[in-house]
């Protein structure tokens, strides 16, 4: 079964510090995987997305994240965190295979700065 | 361009009631998802729709259902309400269903039900 997972549920980072948020994945084939952010009574946002290609993928706001075959991960990071870059954070994956395109959600990964 | 819209933003209503939600996507999109999001459960898939057809659906029970239009509006009902329905009510849309396509959110429908 295809599944994402968010292992902590919050983290909290001091600012100017780097900052990762993990997730690992499981698909029965090759992953698309995407990372969105949630800013307080704003909506949902892409930040950026692994499709194919180099491992570092960069996005929004500064974000990059790491694509992880043998560790089925595509941890988020940041250099140097911003207090304005506390939200809730999501890591989606979906199969490339077959004809199940459903897009998988991890549960949310609260990030804190703290200035 | 004008973003995903969604109407209304906030409604509140009593068990047993039905509700119906909208949805607006992005000029040029043809994938409308729909999601529940609660605060213990993340982002709960319902469906998506593609084309006028639903492509794939999430484990609700049958009282959730949607419907998309020729200009790729999308509706979703909830009939017989529930109070574990109150949630945020999130709609994304995309250039197609599936594939490398990343969904761009609404700001949702707020449901209360008393």
């Amino acid at each position: 079964a295809q599944s994402v997972a968010q292992p902590e549920d919050q983290v909290n980072v001091a600012e100017g510090n780097p900052l990762t948020v993990k997730c690992t994945y499981s698909v029965s084939g090759n992953p698309y995987l995407f990372w969105y952010v949630q800013y307080p009574n704003r909506g949902l946002q892409f930040l950026l997305k692994y499709i194919t290609g180099d491992n570092l993928v960069k996005g929004s706001y500064g974000f990059e994240a790491e694509f992880n075959k043998s560790q089925t991960s595509f941890h988020l990071k940041k250099p140097s965190a911003l207090v304005s870059d506390s939200a809730l954070y999501f890591c989606a994956v979906r199969d490339r295979a077959g004809n199940n395109r459903k897009l998988i959600w991890g549960l949310g990964t609260s990030l804190a700065v703290n200035p | 361009k004008a973003g995903v819209t969604q109407t209304p933003r906030y409604l509140i209503k009593t068990r047993g009631q039905q509700v119906t939600l909208s949805c607006s996507p992005i000029s040029g999109h043809r994938s409308v998802s729909w999601y529940q999001q609660t605060p213990g459960q993340g982002l709960q898939f319902l469906f998506e729709y593609f084309s006028e057809t639903q492509r794939n659906k999430g484990n609700f029970p049958g009282r959730f259902s949607g419907r998309q239009f020729s200009n790729s509006r999308s509706e979703m009902n909830v009939s017989t309400l529930e109070l574990g329905d109150s949630a945020l009510y999130l709609c994304a849309s995309s250039l197609s269903g599936g594939g490398t396509y990343e969904q761009y959110f609404g700001p949702g429908t707020r449901l209360t039900v008393t």
